[in-house]
């Protein structure tokens, strides 16, 4: 079955600076991947998405990267301000079935200091 | 419109006990996933239901079970409860017809003593 594999685990930026976390998976059908920030006792929060007939979307600060040949995608974080320490979950939807079941990373928890 | 609400938001039983959670999807969303969040598994699937049918099941073990209502509202049952079915219970709300996105509710906490 599908796997996802989320790295790095832990991610310690200077505010201003990028933040970098990648993923890679294994199923070469899947093709939706979302990107999740948890923060501390909150529910997790969609932020952004990339569908596998596209390499690339932005949303002001966020980005994803997909390269489909690979099985990787990331997600690129600018200027990081202290609001963005939080976790981070990627995902890919399980393919080949009519749902939306999702298989997540295992988390990069993200700290960004002032 | 209002977003996909649990209940319980905490909720303390012993082990061998059976447990009920509820989750109301986004108004229109017909299709309800629920997954357990743990700090050594992190989020895991359990199963999804689109109109009041289970359309897709992780590798959970059958003491994990759930059903949906026809106004798309789910429940998810655990029985004979384990100190390992302690977690973060999540539901997360999709509208189920060739969109993916899901929205999450905030959870059931769930402690088995």
């Amino acid at each position: 079955g599908e796997n996802v594999e989320q790295h790095p685990s832990t991610l310690s930026v200077q505010e201003g600076d990028s933040a970098v976390i990648k993923c890679t998976y294994s199923d070469s059908a899947s093709n939706y991947f979302p990107w999740y920030k948890q923060e501390l006792g909150k529910r997790p929060q969609l932020i952004i998405d990339i569908r596998s007939n596209v390499g690339e979307k932005k949303d002001q600060r966020i980005a994803v990267t997909l390269n489909k040949t690979a099985k990787h995608f990331s997600l690129h974080i600018t200027e990081t301000q202290p609001e963005d320490s939080a976790v981070y979950f990627c995902a890919a939807i399980i393919p080949n079935q009519a749902g939306t079941a999702l298989i997540f990373g295992k988390g990069t928890t993200l700290s960004v200091s002032s | 419109k209002a977003g996909v609400t649990q209940t319980p938001r905490y909720l303390i039983k012993t082990r061998g006990q059976q447990v009920t959670l509820s989750c109301s999807p986004i108004s229109g969303h017909r299709s309800v996933s629920w997954y357990q969040q743990t700090p050594g598994q992190g989020l895991q699937f359990l199963f999804e239901y689109f109109s009041e049918t289970q359309r897709n099941k992780g590798n959970f073990p059958g003491r994990f079970s759930g059903r949906q209502f026809s106004n798309s509202r789910s429940e998810m049952n655990v029985s004979t409860l384990e100190l390992g079915d302690s977690a973060l219970y999540l539901c997360a709300s999709s509208s189920g017809q060739g969109a993916n996105e899901q929205y999450f509710g905030p959870g059931t906490r769930l402690t088995v003593t």
